[in-house]
């Protein structure tokens, strides 16, 4: 049973470039969470698509967006890289249900960004 | 506003040694879900366990343990006996109940278990 992929693991850009990054979910689950995580700090919620719309934003600029597709997959889009957007950007998939605060996520081994 | 404080940035011990991993939050939900989640350096996290805030009971997992205290707002969580392979970054956080998987994620603590 695979786990939640995320692709490409690692990639180097440049300052105003643009990037995507990419999401599988795992099998059966239907909703994916996008984090932020910068070297030695805890994940930063950035957002999460459900019904392929964006259900729930963190504090993030619009520079961030995303997509999800009718398979459930799901790709995050960074627009005009700044040096403070070198993270690892991790994917988390779960099964939407009620009381989706008590979720447990599945989370892929992420995607490392590396803006110069 | 929701918050979690993970104080010990990295814990060092020695293998067979037990070790303590503090969390503490804060809400002001009365309904909330706390979370431990382990990163090895692999990078992914792993989920460890999930406990509701109406379930004050401790839990024990093979080595493991959860000490939850809604009193004190903390949630702690005991390795008996560490082996080499706990070796990892370990993660609190605090999910309020219809957040659409809005997790807040402490700053997280390196656990270095040396043979």
């Amino acid at each position: 049973d695979a786990g939640v992929t995320q692709s490409p693991t690692h990639l180097i850009k440049t300052r105003g470039q643009q990037v995507t990054l990419r999401c599988s979910p795992k099998s059966g689950h239907d909703t994916v969470s996008w984090y932020q995580q910068a070297l030695g700090q805890g994940p930063q919620f950035i957002f999460q698509y459900y019904e392929e719309e964006e259900r729930q934003r963190g504090n993030f600029p619009d520079r961030f967006s995303g997509h999800q597709f009718p398979n459930y997959s799901s790709e995050l889009n960074v627009n005009a890289l700044l040096l403070g957007d070198s993270a690892l950007y991790l994917c988390a998939s779960s099964l939407q249900g009620v009381y989706s605060g008590a979720n447990v996520l599945t989370f892929g081994a992420g995607s490392r960004l590396t803006v110069l | 506003a929701q918050k979690v404080t993970q104080a010990q940035t990295e814990i060092s011990v020695v293998e067979k040694e037990d070790v303590t991993l503090d969390c503490v939050y804060e809400t002001r939900d009365t309904t909330y879900y706390l979370f431990w989640y382990k990163q090895p350096p692999s990078g992914e996290l792993v989920f460890l366990i999930r406990r509701n805030s109406f379930d004050e009971q401790n839990e024990i997992s093979g080595r493991y343990s959860w000490n939850f205290q809604k009193s004190t707002s903390s949630f702690n969580f005991t390795i008996t006996a560490s082996q080499v392979v706990d070796s990892a970054v370990y993660f609190c956080a605090l999910s309020p109940p219809y957040n659409f998987n809005k997790f807040y994620f402490g700053s997280g603590t390196k656990l270095n278990v040396k043979p």
